[in-house]
């Protein structure tokens, strides 16, 4: 089965930058997307299809993929925006397809 | 406004049955497949399977195939996930979400119920 790895935690300052990179094979000719989800709360869709943002999503979100790596970036961290984040996408590569999250990454704000 | 929202946590013994809802407002419940996720305690997201509510057809991922039933009543927009006879190890919170999109390598999950707590434990 597909397998996507993320790191276990991200650490960024108020105001900088945190990325948070999703490997898998070939995982470039995927559609990669990506959830936030707060303690005690439902995942959110932030990413979807690689590099778009659902409506009332910051623009500081942003995505990429390319390669064996997709990245979830968020610009001028704030707070709020600690949480753990899920990359996820659709593998049809065995003989059982299946929608496949990442290991997940929890982001903490210094 | 969409909006998924899921029936109440559950205390259940092994061995026992369980249903479990997830009722959509808001939009066309045919017009979207809902799925079902899993969250063990303290650990990360696993989809489960989904469902077509307009003519009931399911996916499994083969993790849960046999172990759950996904079904749905589009009468009254609900879906649910049900379980014949539970273990401790289903202990989890269950979320449903639903999809946009139709093309299994493009559609995401762009909304989600509250999730249902279910604890197994005698």
């Amino acid at each position: 089965s597909y397998v996507l790895t993320q790191p276990p935690s991200v650490s960024v300052a108020p105001g900088k930058t945190a990325r948070i990179t999703c490997g898998g094979n070939n995982i470039g000719s995927k559609s990669v997307h990506w959830y936030q989800q707060k303690p005690g709360q439902a995942p959110v869709l932030v990413v979807y299809d690689d590099s778009d943002r659902p409506s009332g999503i910051p623009e500081r979100f942003s995505g990429s993929n390319s390669g064996n790596t997709a990245t979830l970036t968020i610009s001028r961290v704030e707070a709020g925006d600690e949480a753990d984040y899920y990359c996820q996408v659709w593998d049809s590569s065995s003989d059982h397809s299946s929608y496949v999250f990442g290991t997940g990454t929890k982001v903490t704000v210094l | 406004e969409v909006q998924l929202v899921q029936s109440g946590a559950e205390v259940k013994k092994p061995g026992e049955s369980l249903r479990i809802s997830c009722k959509g407002s808001g939009y066309s419940f045919t017009s979207y497949w809902i799925s079902w996720v899993r969250q063990m305690p303290g650990k990360g997201l696993e989809w489960m399977g989904r469902i077509d509510p307009s003519d009931s057809y399911t996916n499994y991922s083969p993790s849960f195939q046999g172990h759950v039933t996904i079904s749905a009543d589009k009468s009254i927009s609900t879906a649910y996930l049900q379980w014949s006879s539970l273990k401790a190890s289903d202990t989890a919170m269950y979320y449903c979400a639903r999809l946009e999109g139709v093309t299994p390598g493009l559609n995401y999950f762009d909304y989600w119920g509250q999730g249902t707590l279910v604890t197994v434990s005698s």
